[in-house]
């Protein structure tokens, strides 16, 4: 079964809004992922947030990670056409695979 | 330095055959997975190689299988191919820390079954 989940599943902005991506789970994890994938091919990995972190940045990405509520965003700022893309967590417990949930879909117009 | 490479990029097949796709990993990697992706789902994890060995298996059938080479090079064999197994596979390499890892995806192979 799926551990993350984002919400919402998809997300339609204008070039240079904000984006947020939220992504829950249920069980108790020893680090949460985020990757993005370009319309049906690899995935890329964008951050690694451990469970004692609470916040980290890489350019214009910002994750949050708060365990009590068993919940992570990813806050993509000043967004681009190019940012469009499905964007995926996976998070990790006592086993080395990496859960993914089912995406949120983001589409940034110019 | 090259990245995970798979192939084929594409593949059909008809009901009933089997079908077979590669994995290279990166350089140094020992830890190949594969995971399958049905369109508008999520990934699916299917197989973990670590070191020639199988560590683990996701909630497939087994016609689904694979292996590792000594080269750490992977190999993920479908049998008996059914029409819902159609979907992007996705092969990703890692070098295993501890309690994480950063995986490394390929491009992916679409196979579609007939």
């Amino acid at each position: 079964s799926q551990q993350g989940e984002e919400d919402p599943q998809a997300l339609s902005i204008q070039e240079g809004e904000n984006a947020t991506m939220n992504c829950s789970y249920k069980t108790s994890i020893n680090n949460l992922q985020w990757y993005r994938q370009n319309s049906g091919r690899g995935l890329v990995h964008l951050i690694l947030i451990r469970s004692n972190e609470r916040e980290k940045h890489s350019g214009r990405l910002r994750v949050t990670l708060d365990t009590s509520k068993k919940s992570s965003s990813l806050l993509i700022t000043a967004s681009r056409a190019a940012d469009t893309a499905s964007y995926f967590c996976a998070t990790s417990g006592g086993s080395y695979i990496p859960t993914f949930g089912r995406g949120t879909s983001l589409i940034v117009h110019p | 330095e090259a990245g995970v490479t798979q192939s084929p990029t594409h593949l059909i097949k008809t009901r009933g055959q089997q079908a077979t796709l590669r994995c290279s990993p990166i350089s140094g990697h020992t830890s190949v997975y594969w995971y399958q992706q049905a369109l508008g789902l999520g990934l699916q994890f299917l197989l973990w190689y670590d070191e020639g060995e199988e560590r683990n298996r996701g909630n497939f059938p087994p016609r689904f299988s694979g292996r590792q080479f000594p080269n750490y090079s992977s190999e993920l064999n479908v049998n008996a191919l059914e029409l819902e197994d159609s979907a992007l596979y996705l092969c990703a390499s890692s070098l295993l820390a501890r309690s994480y890892n950063e995986q490394f995806f390929g491009p992916g192979t679409r196979l579609t079954v007939l």
